[in-house]
């Protein structure tokens, strides 16, 4: 069965600092990964997705890679901003197309 | 092109109440989802449906949660009779492929 983690749960930096958020997951039998961000209350908005046969994808700021013989995904933030705030889930699409979601990691940027 | 419409945005009720969720997906989009997220968690998949037929409802509370899509174009979701527990976001999103659009959401809170 499908397990995705994220680490850390939460993670307060000050602005200005690159950060690295980290996603792993349990089986390699992938169609893609996706990050997502979560404002508070609201629905989700996706930032980029990494399809199976790819390593790595930027969207300005935003670089996510994705390992799947290490069953590993990372998204990487640079010159973070205090907008940048939220939720950051990491979700893999699996069989039936069905998406395994993480817990998430909160990060707060502290102006 | 239009994304994936939920209404209403937030809603609260009391427990044992009934209350409906409405969506409608990116036109020509066969699958829609319909996700539970609780504060603090990732989503969870309630519902799978493939034009109007139901591939995974699995993880649906069956005695409480109903769903249905007619016409395989617009889905509600119905809680009857809601409880404290339901108190989440519901997320609707809908695909063509192995992307998922996600709606909004419709944040409940029963009381």
């Amino acid at each position: 069965k499908q397990e995705v983690t994220q680490i850390p749960a939460a993670l307060s930096v000050p602005e200005g600092e690159n950060l690295v958020l980290n996603c792993s997951f349990t089986d390699s039998a992938i169609y893609n990964l996706q990050w997502f961000r979560q404002d508070p209350g609201k629905g989700l908005t996706s930032l980029l997705l990494i399809q199976s046969s790819q390593r790595e994808q930027t969207s300005g700021r935003l670089n996510a890679s994705l390992d799947k013989s290490s069953g590993r995904s990372t998204l990487y933030i640079a010159a973070s901003q205090p907008g940048d705030s939220a939720t950051y889930l990491c979700a893999v699409t699996g069989s039936n197309y069905q998406l395994i979601w993480g817990a998430g990691t909160k990060l707060i940027i502290k102006p | 092109e239009a994304g994936v419409a939920q209404s209403p945005r937030y809603k609260i009720i009391e427990k044992r109440q009934s209350v409906a969720f409405w969506c409608n997906p990116i036109s020509g989009h066969a699958t829609l989802y319909w996700y539970q997220q609780i504060l603090g968690q990732g989503p969870k998949l309630l519902i799978q449906f493939q034009n109007n037929g139901v591939v995974d409802d699995s993880q649906l509370p069956k005695d409480r949660f109903s769903a249905e899509r007619l016409k395989g174009v617009d889905s509600t979701l119905k809680i009857q009779p809601a409880k404290l527990e339901d108190s989440a976001v519901y997320l609707c999103a809908s695909s063509l492929g192995n992307e998922q659009y996600f709606g909004p959401g419709t944040r409940l809170t029963v009381t």
